[in-house]
């Protein structure tokens, strides 16, 4: 099935610095991804819509001088926190939709933890 | 607007069935999903199905779809310990095809 990648699983880093997220479709294109937030015990919060070769789409309330989203090429998308703080500690999820299959569905990443000290 | 709905917790015993539930409001929703979610990790496609379906079966996973009442429910046979996770329903959206999520459900499964 298709296989979605995150980079890094978990990062730890210091108030005020930018921190880089990847997401990788690994055997298949994705022209789009998406990008989610969970916090503990919630479900998941969509943030923005990777569009390949344009800007990306950000839901309300979400900044996006904030969370900078570079979709480079058609298998890969990078979520940027900038300057982060504390508050912007939570768990980042991508997803892809699965191309060619027949379900129509999103593939998600594994996650990636941030923790903002 | 557009909401999914699922209660937050369910407890079963090892061997005995589990049954999860959820409404949805978006009554053009083309498909619904079910996904699992283990701690600390990404979300993982256990099934789903397409609107003009009553009931889909893959192996212990049993799906029920009530288009009438909005009604979305999973069954899984003969749980086991792993399948200790947290559960959550999803629908696509027939505005902007973006998938709405339930809170999740947490499934505990006792020995």
């Amino acid at each position: 099935g298709a296989v979605v990648s995150q980079h890094p699983s978990w990062v730890i880093c210091k108030s005020g610095t930018s921190v880089k997220i990847e997401c990788r479709s690994l055997d298949f294109q994705a022209t789009t991804m998406f990008w989610y937030r969970q916090f503990p015990k919630q479900s998941l919060m969509l943030m923005a819509t990777s569009n390949e070769g344009s800007k990306a789409t950000y839901e309300q309330g979400v900044e996006k001088d904030k969370f900078l989203i570079n979709h480079a090429s058609l298998t890969l998308s990078t979520l940027t926190v900038t300057s982060a703080h504390p508050e912007d500690s939570s768990f980042y999820i991508c997803s892809a939709p699965g191309l060619a299959i027949g379900t129509d569905t999103q593939y998600f990443g594994p996650g990636t933890r941030l923790t903002v000290l | 607007g557009e909401d999914v709905e699922q209660s937050l917790f369910l407890s079963v015993r090892e061997g005995d069935s589990s049954v999860i539930n959820c409404t949805y409001t978006d009554s053009s929703s083309t498909y619904l999903y079910w996904y699992k979610q283990e701690p600390g990790a990404g979300l993982q496609l256990l099934t789903y199905i397409f609107s003009n379906m009553d009931m889909k079966q893959d192996q212990r996973l049993t799906v029920l779809l009530n288009k009438k009442d909005k009604h979305l429910s999973l069954r899984i046979a003969d749980t086991q310990t792993g399948d200790s996770a947290i559960y959550f329903c999803a629908e696509k959206s027939s505005n902007t095809g973006k998938l709405i999520f339930g809170q999740g459900t947490t499934l505990q499964v006792k020995p």
